[in-house]
């Protein structure tokens, strides 16, 4: 079945560790990526998007993500975390005039 | 405050008991979304609108449930005879005509509980 599919559901790191939560989707031809988080009591919010053009994207609060086509990825990364962004982060694809989300990664960063 | 406004914030219901909830887009927003989040899984989509044309409603969505924009601004969300497997976060977002490239703005959501 076509999908979104995030590696880890549950991530726990020190403050100053790096990050990468992985994603990959089924769909084939031309998609449209996100990244979204969700913060503690916050509603969801997008983080960094990739539509086309270069496939390192940089979004809010020093977060990038990689999109490699050939393995149908987009993993999210940040080389420092902090305690603040402790949170729920979801990858999600556009389809058919819809965004199809993950399942969310929990991630707890450490003070 | 120019975002996406759901309310009410909370709803508890009784089994069997109707509910409604509402949705205020932005406002320049065209297109608006709804969706249903339970706890561990990401937001699932259920309908979406066009201005006031409903252009897709997915399987979720039960003949118990109906949305509507009457006016092509705010929208709601209407659940009859509630079960307890209909309890869940409900999401509202908005987007521009064309939300492909632009990823949505979301509403806090209302949550639901059914006893």
């Amino acid at each position: 079945a076509q999908s979104v599919s995030q590696h880890n559901h549950h991530v726990i790191l020190s403050e100053a560790a790096s990050l990468e939560l992985g994603c990959n989707y089924s769909y084939g031809g031309t998609v449209n990526l996100f990244w979204y988080v969700q913060y503690p009591g916050q509603h969801l919010q997008l983080l960094l998007k990739y539509f086309s053009g270069d496939p390192l994207v940089k979004g809010i609060k020093g977060f990038e993500a990689e999109f490699i086509k050939s393995k149908f990825s987009f993993n999210l990364r940040k080389p420092s975390v902090q305690w603040s962004d402790t949170a729920e982060y979801f990858c999600a694809v556009n389809r058919a005039n819809k965004i199809i989300f993950g399942k969310g990664t929990r991630l707890h960063i450490l003070p | 405050d120019t975002g996406v406004s759901q309310d009410p914030r909370h709803k508890i219901t009784k089994r069997g008991q109707n509910v409604t909830f509402r949705c205020d887009p932005i406002s320049e927003h065209n297109r608006l979304y709804w969706y249903r989040q339970t706890l561990g899984q990401g937001p699932e989509f259920l309908t979406y609108f066009q201005n006031e044309a409903q252009l897709e409603k997915s399987r979720l969505l039960s003949d118990r449930f109906s949305a509507e924009r009457p006016k092509g601004s705010f929208s709601t969300l209407e659940i009859q005879r509630t079960e307890q497997g209909d309890s869940a976060m409900y999401l509202c977002a908005s987007s521009p005509y064309d939300g492909t490239n632009y990823g949505y703005t979301f509403g806090s959501g209302t949550r639901l509980t059914v006893v």
